[in-house]
């Protein structure tokens, strides 16, 4: 029953290899998000899809790429991946994209790059 | 632009003693504020949020905070520790204009002695 799903929860990987991780709600929420955790535990927001439309990009590299096949669903894919990139991923759904954000997190992915 | 600063990376306090968490923020909007907590290895949970209304919120686990607009502030606290409470915490701060983004404060790690 768990309500934001996120796949897998730890990811090792050498550097310049392709990755993907995969998330799921099943809340009926119309917008999720991607957040970056880095070694500092610093949270910050990496995109954000409603219905499927991407509404925020932060400055975050070409090598990222968000895909939302359906509004339960909100992928994320990396491309030659690099040291940096090592860090905790979460995703997140809201039932509003404005306005009062009833968040949910899922409880991550620990990406390590070798 | 919004912005969350907690002040002191990590507190400590003894078991049963009251604990006070600090968060200032800026925003040029009406902000709504979150505190999450998060365990060691696991996902963000939410403890509090304030949107509009009562400025004095009331969350889970015993924990409250009182918005300040004229301090902006949005303080944690809870009026006796325990052992359990050893965390990390984070403020956050969103608004309507925001389509849901979460800003997050640096964090700050709650130690509990017994």
């Amino acid at each position: 029953d768990t309500a934001v799903s996120q796949t897998p929860k730890y990811l090792v990987t050498q550097m310049g290899n392709d990755k993907s991780i995969k998330c799921e709600q099943n809340l009926g929420h119309d917008t999720m998000y991607w957040y970056k955790q880095d070694s500092k535990k610093f949270l910050k927001i990496m995109f954000s899809y409603n219905n499927k439309e991407l509404i925020i990009n932060e400055t975050v590299p070409n090598r990222f790429s968000p895909k939302s096949p359906d509004k339960a669903h909100l992928n994320l894919h990396i491309n030659s991946l690099e040291l940096g990139d090592s860090a905790v991923y979460f995703c997140a759904s809201s039932q509003d994209g404005q306005g009062v954000a009833r968040y949910t997190f899922g409880s991550g992915t620990r990406l390590t790059v070798v | 632009a919004q912005s969350v600063t907690q002040l002191g990376s990590h507190v400590s306090v003894s078991e049963g003693a009251l604990v006070l968490l600090r968060c200032n923020y800026s925003s040029s909007v009406p902000p709504y504020l979150f505190w999450y907590v998060q365990y060691p290895n696991q996902g963000l949970q939410l403890l509090l949020k304030y949107t509009t209304g009562a400025t004095l919120v009331k969350g889970i686990n015993g924990f409250e905070a009182e918005f300040k607009k004229s301090e902006t502030s949005f303080h944690l606290t809870k009026p006796s520790a325990h052992m359990s409470d050893a965390a990390e915490y984070f403020c956050a701060v969103s608004g309507a204009s925001n389509t849901g983004k979460l800003i997050f404060g640096q964090g700050t790690t709650l130690q509990v002695k017994p």
